[in-house]
């Protein structure tokens, strides 16, 4: 079965300064994705990014890139000027793609505070 | 286009009751997954409708039970509740379409049930 592990709690970072969120995952299959949730105080899950694991070049959406290290099961997430909208609960979630359907294995989840 | 939704967003019952969640997916998405979110358990998978059929199932007693409607509405029944199934609901729609390699999933608010 496969496992992610998100091993940050907590972070914290400055307005309009960079942080990296971590992810490690366990998984025998060569096929999959891998994405980055985001889940504000008002509940509401949305996707910040995806990676798909057969491509090399990491994933990157304006402020938000990916350091996918696919040997090494590490998929980390970079917010660039962070901003305070960026305050929110962050989950990395795998999925596999040989599996027939959507189902997503999250991490335990890492809370993103952002200090003016 | 209007988002999925979920009813109710809150509910409180007690334990032995059993308790019905609804779920709209975005128009014209066909797969429905249900996960449940608990401070101690995290977000975990309980299954997924497409196409009125179960397709993937997690690892969730026989209590956890759903089903999907010719519109796509799914609905999610926990019978016989213990204190433990005090958790947010989460729902998520995709398009599902079988042979896509990927298919975002769009979640809803959720609903939050408390099990006295």
């Amino acid at each position: 079965a496969q496992t992610v592990t998100q091993s940050q709690p907590e972070m914290s970072v400055q307005e309009a300064e960079t942080v990296t969120l971590s992810c490690t995952y366990d998984t025998s299959e060569s096929d999959y994705y891998l994405f980055w949730y985001k889940q504000p105080p008002s509940r509401q899950m949305i996707l910040v990014i995806r990676q798909e694991a057969y491509k090399q070049q990491n994933a990157t959406e304006n402020r938000f890139s990916v350091n996918f290290q696919k040997a090494a099961k590490s998929f980390s997430l970079k917010i660039s000027d962070s901003q305070l909208g960026d305050a929110a609960m962050y989950f990395c979630a795998y999925r596999s793609g040989s599996e027939y359907g959507n189902k997503l294995v999250f991490g335990a989840g890492t809370i993103l505070r952002v200090k003016s | 286009k209007a988002g999925v939704t979920q009813t109710p967003r809150y509910l409180i019952k007690t334990r032995g009751q059993q308790v019905t969640l609804s779920c709209s997916p975005i128009s014209g998405h066909r797969s429905v997954s249900w996960y449940q979110q608990t401070p101690g358990q995290g977000l975990q998978f309980l299954f997924e409708y497409f196409s009125e059929t179960q397709r993937n199932k997690g690892n969730f007693p026989g209590r956890f039970s759903g089903r999907q409607f010719s519109n796509s509405r799914s609905e999610m029944n926990v019978s016989t509740l213990e204190l433990g199934d005090s958790a947010l609901y989460l729902c998520a729609s995709s398009l599902g379409l079988a042979g896509t390699p990927y298919n975002e999933q769009f979640f809803g608010p959720g609903t939050r049930l408390t099990v006295l």
